[in-house]
């Protein structure tokens, strides 16, 4: 009864450091992706998964790359960290798309130092 | 850029009040979602209602849809210390994807 995983939950990185956000999901869902949320503000997508083997970019890409390793995992990789990007990362599954429900992670607090 | 625009912002109302919160829209859709989150939690859906429905209801939550006006209201009835959350809407497109979400409302509930 898992739904969505996501690891960390928690992660302080220096400037410049590399690290990636593990997501896995048991419900046998296409669709897959990945967000960021800042303070007092929406969810801003950073990169989704149609289905197996296809990822496209986000309103937000930059300074991000995604792995969809399976169908059940969707990784998000950062390369060199920057401050910009301490928020809330929140990974999501569906069906197939924008026409069903997403089902949530818990998330990963992420602060750049 | 998002497309939903919840309205207000915020919301402070007493235990036992109804909570009524609004998001606006820009372009066709296929469906609207509405969404709760809890302080440092993940998203949780509420109810979904379709371009072709024009009110849904769930439990304590009624939701209704104006497709001429791009809008759409969540109404929380006879509102609990518990329901003191996020509340976004979210739209989706047959052509996209993705979920195309607004900013939130913000909704407490005093005791």
């Amino acid at each position: 009864n898992a739904g969505v995983t996501q690891t960390p939950k928690f992660q302080v990185l220096k400037t410049g450091q590399s690290m990636t956000l593990q997501c896995a999901q048991d419900m046998n869902h296409n669709s897959m992706y990945w967000y960021r949320q800042d303070p007092g503000m929406g969810l801003r997508l950073i990169y989704y998964s149609a289905s197996e083997g296809t990822t496209d970019k986000g309103e937000v890409p930059n300074g991000y790359n995604v792995s969809r390793l399976n169908k059940r995992e969707f990784s998000l990789r950062l390369e060199s960290a920057a401050p910009s990007q301490t928020s809330v990362y929140f990974c999501a599954s569906s069906e197939t798309g924008g026409l069903y429900v997403q089902y949530f992670g818990a998330g990963t607090r992420l602060s750049v130092l | 850029s998002q497309q939903g625009e919840e309205d207000p912002q915020a919301l402070s109302i007493q235990e036992g009040e109804n909570a009524t919160m609004n998001c606006s829209y820009k372009t066709s859709i296929n469906n609207l979602q509405w969404y709760r989150q809890n302080s440092g939690r993940g998203l949780v859906h509420l109810i979904l209602i379709r371009s072709n429905e024009r009110e849904k209801h769930s439990g304590r939550l009624r939701v209704t849809l104006d497709t001429s006006k791009k809008s759409s209201s969540l109404l929380i009835t006879a509102s609990r210390a518990a329901d003191t959350a996020s509340y976004f809407c979210a739209t989706g497109m047959d052509s996209n994807y993705q979920l195309i979400w607004g900013a939130g409302t913000k909704l407490i509930i005093k005791p």
